[in-house]
């Protein structure tokens, strides 16, 4: 059974710019969350689809948004992108309470 | 609001030894999930062990097993027989079983396993 899989892995963009990051979750999963990890803040949970809807939003500004698709896959999107947008962004797909399993995550570097 | 503390930021044992890393929660919620997520050098991150607050005998997965105090609010992690491989960062997870069920997480203990 294939993982959950997320592209890109690695992405350099300069401040104002946006940019797009998917996750294609583990086949019958439902559920998709995102979080960012950063060394400083730890990993701070952005928000959770389900069946195409958001479920929960963490506290970030409305440059960080997403949407899921019919088939589960999933997109975030950050615009005007700032210097401390710098880090790891993780995707989880769920199918039980709180058994999350985690892509490899899109590093993004904004500079 | 629901929060998540984890005291040690680095830890280091030798390998075969026995390691507990801390975990303190804050919740006004009577009925929860806590769990140990484990995320090893430039890998996924996997989901260790899981507890059910209303569940008064501790989980145990293998050499992984948790001291879950309620009252204390305290859930730590304990690791027997360390190997290398459980060189990871180890975040503490909180989710309560209610409408708003997101995982709110600790901010990690690095973990070193030493040869």
């Amino acid at each position: 059974k294939a993982g959950v899989t997320q592209t890109p892995r690695y992405l350099i963009k300069t401040r104002g710019q946006q940019v797009t990051l998917s996750c294609s979750p583990i086949s019958g999963h439902r559920s998709v969350s995102w979080y960012q990890q950063t060394p400083g803040q730890g990993l701070q949970f952005l928000f959770e689809y389900f069946s195409e809807t958001q479920r929960n939003k963490g506290n970030f500004p409305g440059r960080f948004s997403g949407r899921q698709f019919s088939n589960s896959r999933s997109e975030m999107n950050v615009s005007t992108l700032e210097l401390g947008d710098s880090a790891l962004y993780l995707c989880a797909s769920s199918l039980l309470v709180g058994e999350l399993f985690f892509g490899e995550g899109s590093r993004l570097t904004v500079l | 609001a629901q929060t998540v503390t984890q005291s040690q930021p680095e830890m280091s044992v030798q390998e075969a030894e026995t390691v507990t890393l801390s975990c303190t929660y804050d919740t006004s919620e009577n009925n929860y999930y806590l769990f140990w997520y484990k995320q090893p050098p430039s890998r996924q991150m996997i989901l260790v062990i899981r507890q059910e607050a209303y569940k008064q005998q501790n989980a145990t997965e293998n050499r992984f097993s948790v001291n879950f105090q309620k009252a204390a609010k305290s859930f730590s992690l304990k690791i027997s027989d360390s190997q290398l491989g459980d060189t990871a960062m180890y975040f503490c997870a909180f989710m309560a079983m209610n409408r708003d069920d997101k995982i709110i997480f600790g901010k990690g203990t690095r973990l070193h396993i030493l040869p």
